[in-house]
């Protein structure tokens, strides 16, 4: 079946440091591919999304892009602030699946002043 | 504000109980999911509607149940309630239930069982 692996953390970083979160995947077909990020106390927002092989997506200076050769969709920032610090989670979904997310096991961020 | 509203918030009841959560889509969206985060299952899905119609089912047990009204609210059913379900569960929307389409998530209802 479909599996998201990222890299555990926490990551601790100083503010205007570069983030990279990785994340590989395992699909049967053709997965779309989402970042979600859960500040404390809420739900999972959408971060990004791509849909297909070399699709790059991106938002409030985050950036990711689908790499179909090494299944990957690492997720980087190249100046975090503060109010970054949260989780974050890598997902695929998939139509031969049932387009249910698949998550990783996200990874804590927590960025220091 | 993601326009998913999830009720309750926070849930507390005991071994053997029954409760039930309450997800209100964003409008115009037809498919609902829902999916439950735990410290060692991590965010798992459970069970996903589409238009009334359930369409995929997910890690669920057998004591759980769900349906989606006409209105295409949602509901979770969790019975005979043990320790291990607490959890935060998490509803979601999307259009068309298509997999490129983002799916929005509510803030959740956390259940503790005591």
């Amino acid at each position: 079946g479909n599996s998201v692996t990222q890299m555990e953390g926490p990551v601790t970083l100083s503010e205007e440091a570069f983030l990279t979160i990785n994340c590989t995947y395992t699909a049967t077909g053709y997965p779309s591919l989402f970042w979600y990020v859960q500040y404390p106390g809420e739900g999972l927002q959408l971060l990004l999304k791509a849909t297909k092989a070399d699709d790059k997506g991106s938002n409030k200076g985050f950036e990711a892009t689908y790499r179909k050769e090494t299944t990957s969709f690492h997720l980087e920032k190249g100046s975090v602030q503060v109010s970054d610090s949260a989780v974050y989670f890598c997902a695929l979904s998939e139509l031969a699946a049932g387009n249910k997310l698949t998550f990783g096991g996200g990874t804590r961020v927590l960025v220091k002043p | 504000d993601s326009g998913v509203t999830q009720t309750p918030k926070h849930l507390i009841t005991a071994t053997g109980q029954r409760v039930t959560l309450r997800c209100s889509p964003r409008s115009g969206d037809l498919s609902v999911y829902w999916y439950q985060q735990s410290l060692d299952q991590g965010l798992q899905f459970l069970i996903q509607y589409y238009n009334g119609e359930e369409r995929a089912k997910g890690n669920i047990l057998e004591r759980f149940s769900a349906q989606q009204f006409p209105d295409l609210h949602s509901e979770l059913n969790l019975s005979s309630l043990e320790l291990g379900d607490s959890a935060l569960y998490f509803c979601a929307s999307s259009v068309e239930g298509l997999g490129n389409q983002p799916q929005h998530f509510g803030d959740g209802t956390r259940l503790s069982i005591l």
